[in-house]
């Protein structure tokens, strides 16, 4: 079955510090990728898509992710957290042509200030 | 332009009733998603529709049912009510046909008792 894992369930980081968030799906064909950030009391926004082409994409507010399709990893970056960027983080795959997407079951992140 | 919306927003039924959850897209989007958010499972796909046709659907049991209608606004319905259905069930909207980017609604809160 499709699945998509997120190995980090809560992360606690100081301001400043740099984030990785890994992000790993089954599925061997073609997928558009995604991330999503659901700040306190707040919907679920897009941070970041990934559909094709240059495999580093960049989203809103500095995040970043790169696809590497022979790990079937999309993981979430940032150089520099900030306290705002507290919330929880999904990340979502889409194999192509179905109309249904994966998520995972989310990271919540906690930025100390 | 106008977010995806939802109502009711909160809900409190019983075991055995049904229910009946709507959701209204961004202008102009044609495609409306449903999932199934709880604190253990995370998002879970329910059902995706187009043009009032659905396209995809979730591993979730017979008494979910949703429906399009022309105007693109959704519907979906629970019978028969467990206590395991307590959730936030959300809605999100796209452009479609192929347009992959989703945008959420803030979510209708179902409690069974």
């Amino acid at each position: 079955a499709q699945s998509v894992s997120q190995h980090n369930h809560h992360v606690i980081l100081s301001e400043a510090a740099s984030l990785e968030l890994g992000c790993n799906y089954s599925y061997g064909g073609t997928v558009n990728l995604f991330w999503y950030v659901q700040y306190p009391g707040q919907h679920l926004q897009l941070l970041l898509k990934y559909f094709s082409g240059d495999p580093l994409v960049k989203g809103i507010k500095g995040f970043e992710a790169e696809f590497i399709k022979s790990k079937f990893s999309f993981n979430l970056r940032k150089p520099s957290v900030q306290w705002s960027d507290t919330a929880e983080y999904f990340c979502a795959v889409n194999p192509a042509g179905t109309y249904k997407y994966i998520f995972g079951t989310g990271t919540r992140l906690k930025v100390l200030a | 332009k106008a977010g995806v919306t939802q109502t009711p927003r909160y809900l409190i039924k019983t075991r055995g009733q049904q229910v009946t959850l709507s959701c209204s897209p961004i202008s102009g989007h044609r495609s409306v998603s449903w999932y199934q958010q709880t604190p253990g499972q995370g998002l879970q796909f329910l059902f995706e529709y187009f043009s009032e046709t659905q396209r995809n659907k979730g591993n979730f049991p017979g008494r979910f049912s949703g429906r399009q209608f022309s105007n693109s606004r959704s519907e979906m319905n629970v019978s028969t009510l467990e206590l395991g259905d307590s959730a936030l069930y959300l809605c999100a909207s796209s452009k479609g046909p192929d347009s992959y980017e989703q945008y959420f609604g803030p979510g209708t809160r179902l409690t069974v008792t």
